[in-house]
């Protein structure tokens, strides 16, 4: 079946540690995102990725890292420079459905969740 | 600069109970607008992409309608396993890589 997966489900920090969450996609997407969920806000967009080898800051890039060398694979870096890491960590990803006008729909994996202790 | 509102911020109904979501948009032209459901601790489901005003789409209980300033998510006779948080997103026109903007999203509770 094709989609999207998340590793860890749940993920544990300490202070001054760099973490990496993976994300990885079989529906052979170009686009891939990044998002943070915090109680009560919507989603906000880390990083996204058109190709390969290509990515671009969102609205809260700041003590996060991305790289896209493959295209099924989008892994974020929450580094130590990211004071307030504690959150629920969306990857998306958005391609061509085959549709007339389906290319819009960003599908989500299942999330990670971050704890810093 | 584009937001989105969605109201209520909560909303608890019985089963059987009709009522709406809102989800209110400005932005300088639109391209898509998108309602998720998302179950605790999940994420997002996708249901409905709306394009233009006067536009509607219908699954199972849920159907979607859009006018130029705002989207209603209908819920009709309500079951508990509808209970979710309810997403909007949009796309405005001009945006690079399919950015969306989203709402904080509406939780819905359904009592038996």
């Amino acid at each position: 079946d094709g989609g999207i997966t998340q590793s860890p489900k749940y993920l544990f920090r300490k202070e001054g540690q760099n973490v990496t969450l993976s994300c990885e996609q079989n529906l052979n997407h170009d686009a891939m995102y990044w998002y943070r969920q915090d109680p009560g806000q919507g989603l906000r967009l880390i990083y996204y990725s058109q190709i390969v080898n290509d990515f671009q800051k969102g609205d809260i890039a700041e003590g996060y890292s991305v790289s896209r060398e493959k295209k099924e694979s989008f892994p974020l870096t929450v580094t130590s420079a990211q004071k307030n890491p504690t959150a629920f960590y969306l990857c998306a990803s958005r391609g061509l459905t085959g549709s007339t006008n389906s290319y819009n729909e960003q599908f989500f994996g299942p999330g990670t969740r971050l704890t810093v202790l | 600069e584009d937001q989105v509102t969605q109201s209520p911020e909560a909303l608890r109904l019985q089963e059987g109970e009709s009522s709406s979501l809102n989800c209110s948009y400005t932005v300088s032209g639109l391209r898509g607008l998108f309602w998720y459901r998302q179950d605790p601790g999940k994420g997002p489901e996708f249901l409905f992409t709306l394009y233009s005003a006067g536009e509607e789409k219908e699954k199972e209980r849920l159907k979607a309608t859009l006018t130029k300033k705002e989207s209603f998510l209908h819920i009709t006779a309500p079951k508990p396993e509808d209970s979710a948080t309810y997403l909007c997103a949009v796309r405005p026109r001009g945006t690079s890589y399919g950015k969306l903007t989203f709402g904080q999203g509406t939780i819905l509770t359904v009592h038996p």
